[in-house]
């Protein structure tokens, strides 16, 4: 069955740590890859996202996503969190429909 | 650019009565609108897809009776909510896409309260 994961539910980290969130995917060819932000009460709003080519794209927001396709992932990461990305990631991708993982809620502590 | 609005933003109304939400792609021609829900601390569920000019294609479990979906124009789709009633209660998301284009592009959602 083709689905995406997103493993963890809650991350809490430090402002101006490093952060990554992790999505895994289960699709037998290679699907469009989506990474969205949303805050309280408000839509989603795109990240990045990879079609093909470099493996590692670069999004808004300072954000960064690499496709490995050996571990069907497509792990989102950021150098230095600020307070202002606390919220709520949905990894997401095209296969023949659109999937949403089950999100991961991101804490930052001052 | 790719932006899409959603109105009302927020709308409460009585148990019986029916509820439009408007999703309107601002900069683009939206070929595919799509139709979320959202339960509180969970991740969205499609409702339905639809294309200009055609009859929405609703998932499985969604009583398209009850939310009606227009798509009569490139840039305009609504969702009629049709008797809410209270279990209705949720945050819709609208999102679209163009024609041959595999991003959707989100509304900032409409939260329906039905008392």
């Amino acid at each position: 069955a083709q689905s995406v994961t997103q493993p963890d539910i809650h991350i809490t980290v430090s402002e101006g740590a490093s952060l990554e969130l992790r999505c895994n995917y289960s699709y037998g060819a290679t699907p469009y890859l989506f990474w969205y932000v949303q805050s309280p009460g408000q839509g989603l709003q795109l990240l990045l996202k990879y079609f093909s080519g470099d493996t590692l794209v670069q999004g808004i927001k300072g954000f960064e996503a690499e496709f490995k396709r050996s571990q069907s992932s497509f792990n989102l990461r950021k150098p230095s969190v600020h307070w202002s990305d606390a919220a709520e990631y949905f990894c997401a991708y095209t296969g023949n429909q659109f999937y949403f993982g089950t999100g991961t809620s991101l804490t930052v502590i001052p | 650019g790719a932006v899409v609005s959603q109105h009302p933003s927020r709308v409460i109304c009585k148990s019986g009565t029916s509820v439009k939400i408007e999703c309107r792609s601002l900069d683009f021609q939206a070929t595919t609108m799509f139709w979320y829900r959202q339960f509180p601390k969970q991740s969205l569920m499609l409702m339905a897809t639809s294309n200009e000019g055609s009859k929405a294609t609703y998932e499985q479990g969604v009583e398209k009776d009850k939310f009606l979906i227009n798509h009569a124009s490139l840039t305009l789709s609504t969702l009629t909510v049709t008797s809410a009633h209270p279990e209705d209660s949720s945050f819709y998301i609208c999102s679209a896409s163009a024609q041959g284009q595999e991003t959707q592009y989100f509304g900032p959602g409409t939260r329906l309260l039905v008392l």
